[in-house]
């Protein structure tokens, strides 16, 4: 089955700074990347996802990538805000039907003022 | 009006006892969700039904049982919880696969 790895686990910037976490998966045949947030107390919310017949996808000040030839794909955030400081998750189909999401392990974002 | 809808927010039980969890969705999708969060916040899928018809269960101990009455519903109900089960769940619905999964706001389960 799909394994999704991601890193790092914490992450901390200022306020301006950009913000990058990476995953990888193993299952060549995944075609769908979703990122999630995660604020405290509440459900995980998706904020971008990829398919894989596209490289990048941009919105606003957030930006995912994706590399199928090595299998990982990573999520840029500009202009980082205090407002953006959560548990951010990637995740990958668990089957072809994609009928569940195998989630990385999370990354906590701090962005301190 | 909530998408993704579960009740209790909070259960705190013993050991020992049954205890269940609602979700409902009104967003007309096919597809729901059961997934378990650890403390280190390690989100795993437990169970997922499309169109009442479970179609994913993970190595979940066989305490677990969901219940999907209707497409818009799908119940945990947990017989015998033991500490280990301390966690916070939450369903999730989709329109099908590889597409968006709009989550409930979580129930935490602690057992003492």
């Amino acid at each position: 089955g799909e394994n999704v790895e991601q890193h790092p686990s914490t992450l901390s910037v200022q306020e301006g700074d950009s913000a990058v976490i990476k995953c990888t998966y193993s299952d060549s045949a995944s075609n769908y990347f979703p990122w999630y947030k995660q604020e405290l107390g509440k459900g995980p919310q998706l904020i971008i996802d990829i398919r894989s017949n596209v490289g990048e996808k941009k919105d606003q000040r957030i930006a995912v990538t994706l590399n199928k030839t090595a299998k990982h794909f990573s999520l840029h955030i500009t202009e980082t805000q205090p407002e953006d400081s959560a548990v951010y998750f990637c995740a990958a189909p668990a089957n072809q039907a994609g009928t569940a999401l195998i989630f990385g392990k999370g990354t906590t974002l701090s962005v301190s003022s | 009006d909530t998408a993704v809808s579960q009740t209790p927010k909070y259960l705190v039980t013993q050991m020992g006892n049954d205890k269940s969890i609602k979700c409902e969705q009104n967003l007309g999708h096919d597809t729901m969700y059961w997934y378990k969060q650890d403390s280190k916040k390690f989100l795993k899928i437990m169970f997922s039904y499309n169109n009442k018809e479970l179609i994913i269960n993970e190595t979940v101990p066989n305490r677990f049982s969901p219940k999907s009455p209707d497409k818009a519903h799908l119940n945990l109900h947990i017989n015998s919880l033991e500490l280990g089960d301390s966690a916070v769940y939450f369903c999730a619905s989709s329109p099908g696969g590889n597409t968006e999964a709009f989550f409930g706001q979580g129930t935490r389960l602690t057992v003492v």
